[in-house]
């Protein structure tokens, strides 16, 4: 049983450039969401979405962007990073965005941008 | 506005005593749910224990409660027995919103360290 997969682990990155971060879970969870973890800060959360799709703003949605065009896959796009996105970025699935189900979390990816 | 409190960035506590770390929210829905969570040095996020905004007992899973206080809009958790092995990051999260719009937002932290 995979859960929730999150590619790549680790990657370091050129400012400016285009990054996709991938996301899949295989639960069939109908909500899934994005969080960065910055240290002191805790997990903020990107962008969400409750069902295939819809998406929504969290916290600090700038500079990054979802689409959910399958119930499986969440991927957060940066068209252009900058190195104040240097973080952790997590991934989490919920079986329903209104019930009271935790969510489950990917092994996280390690984003630095230079 | 922030949304999740935890008022302690670090706590020391020995092992085997029992350990609370505190949490305050603020939301104006009737309907929400609060969560705990740990994350070990490894970095996994790890699902503790649930409360219901219409739960009238306090949620309980093995050593670990949460003391819901809801007229003082606070779940804190209560650690029984510490062990070595509870040394870690713990996070605690609100899920607020209707079924369109449902979103789950998290606290700061508190890293607890247990001392032999």
């Amino acid at each position: 049983i995979a859960g929730i997969t999150q590619a790549p682990t680790s990657q370091i990155l050129a400012a400016g450039r285009r990054m996709t971060l991938r996301c899949t879970q295989d639960m069939r969870h109908n909500a899934m969401y994005w969080y960065r973890q910055d240290l002191g800060l805790g997990l903020r959360l990107i962008h969400y979405s409750n069902t295939a799709g819809t998406t929504g703003k969290g916290e600090v949605p700038d500079g990054y962007s979802v689409s959910r065009a399958n119930t499986d896959d969440f991927p957060l796009t940066l068209a252009s990073a900058v190195p104040s996105q240097t973080s952790v970025y997590f991934c989490a699935s919920s079986d329903s965005p209104d019930r009271a189900t935790e969510a489950f979390f990917g092994q996280g990816t390690r984003l630095t941008v230079v | 506005a922030q949304k999740i409190t935890q008022t302690q960035p670090g706590m020391f506590v020995q092992e085997k005593e029992a350990v609370t770390l505190d949490c305050t929210y603020d939301t104006s829905d009737q309907s929400y749910g609060l969560f705990w969570y740990k994350q070990p040095s490894s970095g996994e996020m790890i699902f503790l224990i649930y409360q219901g905004s219409y739960d009238e007992q306090n949620a309980t899973e093995g050593r670990y409660s949460l003391n819901f206080q809801k007229a003082r809009k606070s779940a804190n958790l209560v650690i029984s027995a510490s062990q070595l092995g509870d040394s870690a990051m713990y996070f605690c999260a609100m899920r607020e919103g209707n079924s369109s719009a449902s979103k789950i937002i998290f606290g700061s932290g508190t890293r607890l360290s247990i001392r032999p």
